[in-house]
């Protein structure tokens, strides 16, 4: 069993859609935080959560500690959002667990 | 301002062979941490180098090591290659051990054992 879970694994949205990307984590954890990986491997780092709420332009990052649960919201979704969105629990500063990622494609 | 730089980019190994991949951190950065993203699979860690000294450690066979030098670039090697050990290999660096100050990914270096 993996200590991050991510749902959907896949998302197609129409341009314009709001999206949500779910993660639950099973371990206990220093941050959350969301990636965003484009073909070809690159990594960007989103959001880093202990608590609460985090907006950035058209993302929301939210994380509920005692349910042990975070959303990644993307509003107006555009098809230049299209990538794997990773959600990685922090035990120990850089020690991450990795969800497998939600392949998202915005069609416009 | 220079990202996390990884080198090579693209490797192709043959079973049996061994592998050197180089990370070079953001200026200022101390701590060095490894990854591996086997296709279709979120990252799964590796190591953590911190001031030179070895942080942390994954699930990973002896096979793996790695080191941090002085300048705190650092290298992951792989012995003995098999083909499961084709991925991409990811570094991130932090300012900090802890990464409450944020850290950054490279681009990676994809590998392929044939």
């Amino acid at each position: 069993k993996n200590e991050v879970e991510q749902s959907p694994q896949n998302l197609t949205a129409q341009e314009g859609e709001f999206i949500t990307i779910n993660c639950s984590y099973s371990v206990g954890i220093s941050a959350l935080h969301w990636l965003q990986q484009h073909p070809g491997g690159g990594i960007v780092s989103l959001f880093m959560l202990s608590s609460g709420k985090k907006k950035h332009g058209r993302l929301i990052a939210t994380i509920n500690i005692q349910e042990k649960h975070s959303s990644l919201h993307i509003t107006a979704s555009h098809p230049r959002d299209s990538a794997v969105y990773i959600c990685a629990a922090a035990k120990t500063g850089n020690q991450f667990y990795f969800g497998t990622g939600t392949s998202l494609t915005v069609i416009p | 301002d220079a990202g996390v730089t990884q080198s090579p980019t693209h490797l192709i190994k043959t079973r049996g062979q061994h592998v050197t991949l180089r990370c070079s951190p953001i200026s200022g950065h101390k701590s060095v941490s490894w990854y591996q993203q086997v296709l279709g699979q979120g990252p799964q860690f590796i190591f953590q180098y911190y001031e030179k000294e070895e942080r942390g450690r994954g699930n990973f066979p002896d096979r793996f090591s790695a080191r941090q030098f002085p300048n705190y670039s650092s290298e992951l090697n792989v012995n003995a290659l098999l083909l499961g050990d084709s991925a991409l290999y990811l570094c991130a660096s932090s300012p900090d051990a802890g990464g409450a100050y944020g850290y950054t990914f490279g681009s990676g270096t994809r590998l392929t054992v044939v």
